[in-house]
């Protein structure tokens, strides 16, 4: 089966701090896309980062960045300099035969 | 900008009242997708188009069905909203085919349905 396991249901943490969000995945599969999905209390989900897994280079987006280790299939994410902006429900996520699997979510306050 | 649209954000129903909702896409994507999200839930998939081939999940109860008269537009209808669907519906698109980068979905706003 594939899952996504997202360990952290709740994380706070004050601003322009650096924080990191976990995530393991299982697959049996060699190619597939990971991402990590921004849910801001508006509900609009957001893409903020994209890696492939063939990649070994991790993927950078500004103050957002992965740790993508796929022997150990994890896949968290650092956002540095924290800011009140980034208080929303993320989603580590997985992309096979253009379908996503969703981890269960790690809600993200960040505090003034 | 090209974007996904959901009409319309919010959307009140009564119990047995068929309702449907909307999205359209301005991304001439081929995929679209559509999600139930309940709260504090990762988003459930219910089925997806891609073109206009239909692929429906095996637990997506009869009462929802989808039409996608053309590449801009995705319907969901529900025959007979019961108090469990109200939820967040959220629609998303991507580019196809399948593998690369172009698996990359994109999400609309969502409608809040709420069942009275």
């Amino acid at each position: 089966a594939q899952t996504v396991t997202q360990s952290q249901p709740e994380m706070s943490v004050q601003e322009a701090e650096t924080v990191t969000l976990s995530c393991t995945y299982d697959t049996s599969e060699n190619n597939y896309y990971l991402f990590w999905y921004k849910q801001p209390p508006s509900r609009q989900m957001i893409l903020v980062i994209r890696q492939e897994a063939y990649k070994q280079q991790n993927a950078t987006e500004n103050r957002f960045s992965v740790n993508f280790q796929k022997a150990a299939k994890s896949f968290s994410l650092k956002i540095s300099d924290s800011q009140l902006g980034d208080t929303a429900m993320y989603f580590c996520a997985f992309i096979i035969d253009d379908k996503i699997i969703f981890g269960k979510g790690t809600r993200l306050h960040i505090l003034p | 900008d090209a974007m996904v649209i959901q009409n319309p954000r919010y959307q009140v129903t009564q119990f047995g009242k068929p309702v449907t909702l909307s999205c359209s896409q301005t991304l001439n994507h081929n995929v679209m997708y559509w999600y139930q999200q309940k709260s504090s839930q990762a988003p459930k998939l219910l089925f997806h188009y891609y073109d206009k081939d239909f692929n429906n999940e095996a637990d997506t109860p009869d009462n929802f069905q989808s039409r996608r008269p053309n590449t801009s537009f995705c319907f969901l209808d529900i025959r007979s909203p019961g108090l469990g669907d109200a939820a967040m519906y959220l629609c998303a698109t991507s580019i196809g085919p399948r593998g690369g980068p172009q698996e990359t979905q994109y999400f609309g706003p969502g409608t809040r349905l709420l069942v009275l």
